[in-house]
Formats: C-alpha cells, structure tokens, sequence
C-alpha cells in the first residue's frame, strides 16, 4: 500500500496480559523502525529491521520485547507480561534503501495506542 | 548523533512566517539536518532536510548557518494546520533510527 498500516489502533492489556501489535510497511520499502512514544515529545527507538533482518537492536528491552518481520506478513512487535509503564503509543516507520538524493525519509504510521490496566 | 536544542514553545499569527529555531553545535561534516513535525497525535510527518545548502520545498525551507552549527525552518505563511510540535534531528545519511528530541511546540493563532 502506499501508507504505513498499524493495527489494532487501540489495545487494552491488563498487567501481566500479552499485547502484539502490527505493522505493514509501504510496498517496495525495505527499513521498518518501531519507536515508542510515551509521554508528549517523548520518542524512543526500539528496533529497525532490513527486510526480515534486525538492522538495529539497541533500543529493545532485553526482556518482555521480541519483534519479527517474516517475508509475505506484517511485522509485529510482542510485549510479553505487559507493565503499567508499558503504556504508549507504538509507531511503526518505513523507508526506501535508497530514495532519489539518496536520503532516506521515514514514513511514519498512525500509531497503536496500547493501554496497559 | 549529534544532540540538538529546540526552544521548547513558540506562537505565530496565521499567515506569517514561522521561524523555528535548532541548535546542534557538535553536528560533524558527515551528518544531515532533519526536521518533522507531529499534528496532534499523528505519526511524524517529514518536512525537509539539508547538508549545508540551504533548502526549499512545497512545505518550507531550511536555512543552515555556515559554520552549520545551527539552523532555521521557515513556514511562510503559517496556517492554523501547522499547528503541531515540529523536531531537528541530526543523523548521518545512511539510513537508521531517528533520534527526537523534546521538539518545539508551534501554536499558530487566528
């Protein structure tokens, strides 16, 4: 498609519950990042994926965080035993390998809202 | 990546110019100046980006100071939908994560 999709675009968890989230990137685009936005102004990154590979891993929580991007399938982002703190809006971003000017915009999707009670 | 420094809030009246300010006093030769911006709770939206020339497009331009220690994002006529908080970010052009800051608020009034 020509729009990064998300879904669900609300999720409410209790504490200790699973939450996946989803992701499918703008067609022929090979770069999927997932940032999380918890407090206004507030972005962190959490992981980038070239195709099905992990690019960059550095902003992942080494537990309760595992994301997957298969061939032929959104790619998900897996919060096992969810915390309060948990709470945010995901977003998941797309880009080009290589764009004309050789810059590489992110095209961002509308977010999932995730709620953790 | 080079950190940068955005005055937290600004206002504008419809229809001026918008001048938002970034400092990134330790940008190094190899890394561009970004800028997006967030409409309420929307996903960033990408505006523009430069190296050291200044730079215009459909939705404003970039103007980057010599030394490039800082920059300026104009919006020449400023409409209430540009209301949203509006982020400089620094980063090598290779691809990769894009690092916010805490951005500049821009309210644009009637």
């Amino acid at each position: 498609g020509e729009e990064v999709a998300q879904t669900p675009k609300h999720l409410v968890r209790g504490e200790g519950q699973k939450a996946k989230l989803y992701c499918a990137p703008i067609k022929g685009h090979s770069y999927v990042f997932w940032y999380q936005q918890v407090l206004k102004n507030e972005f962190k990154f959490l992981i980038s994926f070239q195709n099905e590979n992990v690019f960059d891993e550095t902003g992942m929580p080494k537990e309760r965080f595992s994301a997957k991007c298969l061939p032929n399938s959104p790619c998900s982002l897996e919060i096992q035993a969810t915390k309060l703190e948990d709470s945010a809006v995901y977003f998941c971003a797309s880009s080009h390998p290589k764009l004309a000017g050789g810059y590489n915009e992110q095209f961002f999707g509308p977010g999932t809202r995730l709620t953790v009670l | 990546d080079a950190k940068t420094t955005q005055p937290p809030s600004m206002d504008c009246a419809e229809g001026r110019a918008a001048n938002l300010p970034c400092n990134h006093s330790t940008i190094s030769g190899n890394e561009y100046v970004y800028w997006y911006r967030q409409i309420h709770s929307q996903g960033p939206q990408y505006i523009i980006h430069g190296l050291k020339n200044n730079e215009t497009n459909e939705m404003a331009s970039l103007i980057i100071t010599e030394d490039r220690k800082s920059s300026t994002l104009i919006l020449p006529h400023a409409t209430l939908r540009d209301t949203a908080v509006y982020y400089c970010i620094v980063r090598k052009n290779q691809g990769g994560k894009l690092i916010f800051g805490q951005g500049t608020e821009l309210s644009v009034k009637p």
